[in-house]
């Protein structure tokens, strides 16, 4: 069946401007996860939505930061007003629930590159 | 608070050569431990995890035992192949985490084998 899709698969992006950062689950999953890697940071969690509960922002880096998930399925991260401490890969996985025992299923990644 | 840590990379082994690349793990609850894996420009995918203590993580030849005394879960191969080439990615989830199933990784080993 299809996996997670991403898109767009490259960004580039000038200081100042905004993106938006598609992610399609794995259909029947609700649990979805956003995570970055970068160089300096490794991997690191950003955000995380169960099904229709309010979703974890506490990975979240800064303000300028956010996330929504329409029907309990597509999400989209948005990032305002971009700073070059910004680019990085940005990861979507999901999950069949949300127990710490559920393979996550990764998407290929966007990355996300500012000038 | 919770954190992984695994060897540093980049190991350069022979092929049929024995592998190892140590994780250990630090968490305050019951962890789940996985092995993720990321071969050159594909996405992030689960090698293998194991949920409890002792329990054994095994796939494609590689395996992990869930060390709760020496909070470790290292991965190892007898012999290794050129297609073993990848990016390796020690993760947890911890039980007591209210974010889901977030996952928090090691650095990455990166292991590059040689015909």
């Amino acid at each position: 069946g299809a996996g997670v899709s991403q898109s767009p698969s490259n960004k580039v992006t000038e200081k100042g401007k905004d993106v938006e950062l598609r992610c399609d689950p794995i259909s029947g999953h609700t649990a979805l996860y956003w995570y970055r890697q970068s160089l300096g940071q490794g991997l690191e969690f950003l955000i995380y939505f169960q099904g229709n509960s309010a979703p974890d922002k506490s990975g979240l880096p800064s303000d300028r930061f956010s996330a929504e998930r329409t029907g309990g399925s597509v999400s989209t991260l948005t990032i305002q007003r971009t700073q070059q401490e910004d680019s990085a890969v940005y990861l979507c996985a999901s999950s069949l629930g949300g127990g710490r025992s559920d393979t996550q299923y990764f998407g290929p990644g966007t990355r996300l590159t500012v000038l | 608070g919770n954190s992984v840590t695994q060897m540093e990379g980049p190991v350069t082994l022979s092929e049929e050569a024995f592998l190892t690349i140590n994780c250990t793990y630090t968490a305050t609850g019951y962890p789940s431990l996985f092995w993720y894996v990321q071969y050159p420009g594909e996405g992030l995918q689960l090698l293998l995890k194991a949920t409890k203590a002792d329990d054994k993580g095994s796939n494609k030849g590689f395996e992990a035992t869930y060390r709760k005394e020496t909070t470790s879960f290292h991965l190892e191969k007898g012999s290794v192949q050129v297609s073993d080439s990848a990016v390796y990615f020690c993760a947890l989830s911890d039980r007591w985490s209210n974010q889901g199933g977030k996952l928090i990784f090691g650095q990455g080993t990166e292991l590059s084998v040689k015909p």
